[in-house]
């Protein structure tokens, strides 16, 4: 799986936009972007996930560069209840690994009033 | 619909001992994972099952032992319980993303 850098924080105040960047310049064809996030002691959250279009769900937005090797993960109006750490995984999802995760250390977001 | 489910919630152990940690999921997924994250880190595989009857190693599978005997549970064992194993267990499982448990916390001592 490619292997990707994310800023270890960053702040944001309540109702504006988060956007979260992700490099991934290693990225092979057919790797997906995956979003996930943890709040505060809490297992994982899937966010979103996309492979070269844009993509939008209920909860984010997720917008990958054209030569796919970065991508922003964009919360449209962040709330204190987004405040979490944020994982950005490249993988293909049919490897050999039972299509495990490679979590690294994310970006802890703040969300402040 | 209660997702995935582990037991117990939080465990002292006194190193030496042994103890189980149960995940059940109610999804019908086939891929189940154990992962452990300590503090400041990201969650790293210790085994994973893409079936009933059949395990894998992860990234760090020494000191651990898992059986998937039903579809629906998988189960992290620890034969003997080390300081080092002190640490939060998340247990998930996968259709198309995987889903994950609230943890387990365990301090061994």
């Amino acid at each position: 799986d490619a292997k990707t850098t994310q800023p270890p924080s960053m702040d944001c105040a309540e109702g504006r936009a988060a956007n979260l960047p992700c490099n991934h310049s290693t990225i092979s064809g057919n790797e997906y972007v995956y979003w996930y996030r943890q709040i505060h002691s809490q297992g994982p959250q899937y966010i979103i996930h996309g492979l070269k279009n844009n993509e939008t769900n209920e909860m984010a937005s997720l917008i990958i560069t054209e030569d796919r090797k970065s991508s922003t993960l964009i919360l449209p109006h962040a709330t204190l209840r987004d405040t979490a750490v944020y994982y950005c995984i490249v993988r293909v999802p049919s490897s050999n690994s039972g299509y495990a995760l490679n979590f690294g250390k994310g970006t802890s977001l703040l969300v402040t009033p | 619909n209660a997702g995935v489910t582990q037991t117990p919630k939080f465990r002292v152990l006194k190193t030496g001992q042994s103890m189980t940690l149960l995940c059940a999921q109610d999804m019908n997924h086939e891929y189940m994972y154990w992962y452990r994250q300590d503090p400041g880190m990201g969650l790293r595989l210790i085994h994973y099952s893409v079936g009933e009857g059949t395990t894998a190693k992860g990234e760090v599978p020494d000191g651990y032992n898992v059986s998937r005997l039903k579809k629906q549970n998988f189960l992290l064992g620890l034969e003997s319980a080390a300081p080092s194993q002190t640490s939060v267990y998340f247990c998930a499982s996968m259709r198309e993303t995987q889903y994950f448990g609230p943890g387990t916390r365990l301090l061994v001592l």
